[in-house]
């Protein structure tokens, strides 16, 4: 099942551009919102998350926003660097039914390719 | 520190073969996450256990699918009868606290490839 959209598939940026990945969701009831940066042949690593009552978060370079009337979230990450060249997944944590613990329903993933 | 460690890093297994597979979770995390991952695509969620308590099973995808985590550390994610559709990466993850918003650490994964 496919709860949240992200595009594009793919993203070839120069160095010190400005790279855009966006992300819709479509539950209401989702209460977190992280982006995981996964490296090839390595597992998935946190890079920033938001709340829903938030609508932007900056760390660094890389920065959430978030519009939550229109169920969508995208990451920017500014004066991108060949070592950002990665693969970029949003995420969603749903609360339902009593569940307290963080089940990550993940993106489809963006490539991200920055040159130099 | 150590972090999340997966074994083996590779693993090829002939169709119908039984396969498991390790997962040694940073010490003294409380939530242990298992991913399937395909190739090209975002992980997908398989179990999840607080401690030694296996929380939700609502990912695996069959009943050959089944995951240990018997002294709350170390656990072990069980394929019987393996199928070529089972080829993947397998994602481990741990958390320190058991709540929603905990970061979870992924391991490196284990590739595995049924023939």
């Amino acid at each position: 099942q496919q709860q949240v959209k992200q595009s594009p598939q793919s993203l070839i940026v120069q160095k010190g551009g400005i790279s855009i990945i966006n992300c819709a969701y479509e539950n209401t009831a989702f209460d977190y919102f992280p982006w995981y940066q996964q490296f090839p042949g390595k597992g998935p690593a946190l890079l920033i998350a938001i709340r829903p009552d938030v609508s932007e978060k900056k760390e660094g370079r890389f920065t959430i926003s978030f519009n939550k009337s229109a169920k969508q979230f995208s990451l920017h990450i500014m004066d991108s660097q060949p070592g950002d060249s990665a693969t970029y997944f949003c995420n969603t944590i749903l609360r339902a039914g009593g569940t307290s613990y963080g089940k990550l329903t993940f993106g489809q993933g963006t490539i991200l390719t920055v040159h130099p | 520190g150590a972090g999340v460690s997966q074994s083996p890093r590779y693993k090829v297994a002939k169709r119908g073969q039984d396969v498991a597979l390790r997962c040694d979770p940073i010490s003294g995390h409380v939530s242990l996450f298992w991913y399937q991952q395909a190739l090209g695509q975002g992980p997908e969620f398989l179990t999840y256990f607080q401690n030694e308590a296996q929380l939700d099973k609502s990912g695996l995808p069959s009943d050959r699918f089944f995951a240990e985590r018997p002294e709350g550390s170390v656990s072990t994610l069980k394929i019987q009868r393996t199928q070529q559709e089972d080829s993947a990466v397998y994602l481990c993850a741990s958390g320190s606290t058991g709540d929603l918003q905990e970061t979870q650490y992924f391991g490196p994964g284990t590739r595995l490839l049924v023939l």
